[in-house]
């Protein structure tokens, strides 16, 4: 079975500061994506990056970007600059897609505090 | 354009009412998924439908719970004789194909007393 394991139940930044949010996943499909989405507080969930398995280069969307290590099935999310407005839940999820419909299999998020 | 609307945006329940969740994904999107994320947990896959065909329930997590999308847009998902363990947020979200981005409704927060 596909697993994503957020060990960080929260974090805390400062303002302007950078952090870095932990994800592993265990899978043993070979055509895979990986995600993170956010989801502030009593709002919608939206997608912040992802990662197609089988591109060695890490995604960047401006301030977020990711470290993916596949030997080490490591997606670690790192914001920079943080601002208030990225306080949210941060959940990392992955996507099989070789022979199944591609549902999302979500970690059980970090919840992300930023200290102005 | 739109996005994906749910409602009820809360609903609440007896033990043992039958309550009908709907999802108005975006025009368009063929892929349909429903999720239900409980109190301080990630989204869990409950059923998913191409157009109308639904073609992975696996996830319902017993016949109490049923879902359609008829006319393959809006879809429903009904739940009988509602239990405590019910209690969670149910997702939906549309994409306009597997490999493409999922977009999210706000959810529909299901409290059953």
């Amino acid at each position: 079975a596909q697993t994503v394991t957020q060990s960080q139940p929260e974090m805390s930044v400062q303002e302007a500061e950078t952090v870095t949010l932990s994800c592993t996943y265990d899978t043993s499909e070979s055509d895979y994506y990986l995600f993170w989405y956010k989801q502030p507080p009593s709002r919608q969930m939206i997608l912040v990056i992802r990662q197609e398995a089988y591109k060695q280069q890490n995604a960047t969307e401006n301030r977020f970007s990711v470290n993916f290590q596949k030997a080490a099935k490591s997606f670690s999310l790192k914001i920079s600059d943080s601002q208030l407005g990225d306080a949210a839940m941060y959940f990392c999820a992955s996507s099989n897609y070789g022979g199944s419909q591609g549902n999302l299999i979500f970690g059980k998020g970090t919840k992300l505090s930023v200290k102005p | 354009g739109a996005g994906v609307s749910q409602s009820p945006r809360y609903k609440v329940a007896k033990r043992g009412q039958d309550v009908a969740l709907r999802c108005d994904p975006i025009s368009g999107h063929v892929s349909l998924f429903w999720y239900q994320q409980a109190l301080g947990q990630g989204p869990e896959f409950l059923t998913y439908f191409q157009n109308e065909a639904q073609l992975d329930k696996s996830g319902l997590p017993s016949d109490r719970f049923f879902a359609e999308r008829p006319e393959g847009s809006v879809s429903t998902l009904k739940i009988q004789r509602t239990q405590q363990e019910d209690s969670a947020v149910y997702l939906c979200a549309s994409s306009q194909g597997v490999r493409l981005e999922q977009f999210f409704g706000p959810g529909t927060r299901l409290t059953v007393l």
